[in-house]
């Protein structure tokens, strides 16, 4: 069953320092999402992504974070200057154009700000 | 935000028992809903969705039951089995075009534990 991958699995930084976290959606998908969990709290959407721009954002989504498609295959979360408060588990998502609502995860990737 | 709220944090059943998981929202403009299994260190599984023009989705031993004017839902699991302890997440969504679909609201999800 295809399945979206996301790397890498864990990755800790120190404080303002750039991350990027990669994904590959599902092949025949063309909408693609990122979600975050800090520990303990609710899964929650940042982004979402279409025909090369962000189609949505959330306010969490600010200037430090961007998203990026740079190949067919490639879908990257970059969060410029991290922050203590970034630590949280970040999944990437994907959808097939015309199909409801339904999105597939990825496994997330876990990253610890130090 | 609380508006999509799973208020048992924690659900403990017998296998070959009925799971029963709540999930309460506030907006009225949600007409899609969702329930996605979550296992530790792994991306949530999508379990099965019901949209508002219906009031049941049934899918295996999955059952999603919808009453919009008490804005609940729920998710029964027969039989249960020890391989569905997990968490299980209720997500929202409001279908206002195309590049909407996908923005999902979850819950804090409820953690199921069937014992043996």
């Amino acid at each position: 069953e295809p399945e979206v991958t996301q790397t890498p699995s864990h990755q800790v930084t120190q404080m303002g320092q750039e991350v990027i976290l990669r994904c590959v959606p599902i092949s025949n998908h063309l909408y693609f999402y990122w979600y975050r969990q800090i520990l303990g709290q609710k899964v929650e959407f940042l982004v979402s992504f279409y025909n090369n721009e962000i189609s949505e954002k959330s306010e969490i989504f600010d200037d430090q974070f961007s998203v990026e498609r740079p190949d067919g295959s490639n879908f990257t979360l970059k969060i410029r200057s991290t922050k203590l408060e970034d630590s949280a588990m970040y999944f990437c998502a994907s959808r097939p154009e015309l199909v409801g609502n339904t999105i597939y995860f990825g496994e997330g990737s876990w990253l610890t700000v130090v | 935000d609380q508006q999509v709220k799973q208020n048992s944090p924690s659900l403990s059943v017998q296998e070959g028992r009925i799971s029963i998981l709540n999930c309460d929202y506030t907006n009225s403009m949600f007409d899609y809903f969702l329930w996605y299994k979550k296992y530790p260190a792994e991306g949530p599984t999508f379990l099965i969705s019901i949209s508002s023009i219906k009031d049941k989705n049934e899918d295996g031993r999955f059952t999603v039951f919808l009453n919009k004017s008490a804005k609940h839902l729920s998710l029964h699991i027969v039989p249960s089995q020890p391989g569905d302890s997990a968490v299980y997440f209720c997500a929202a969504s409001h279908n206002a075009g195309g590049t909407s679909y996908g923005k999902l609201t979850f819950g804090q999800g409820t953690i199921l534990t069937v014992h043996p």
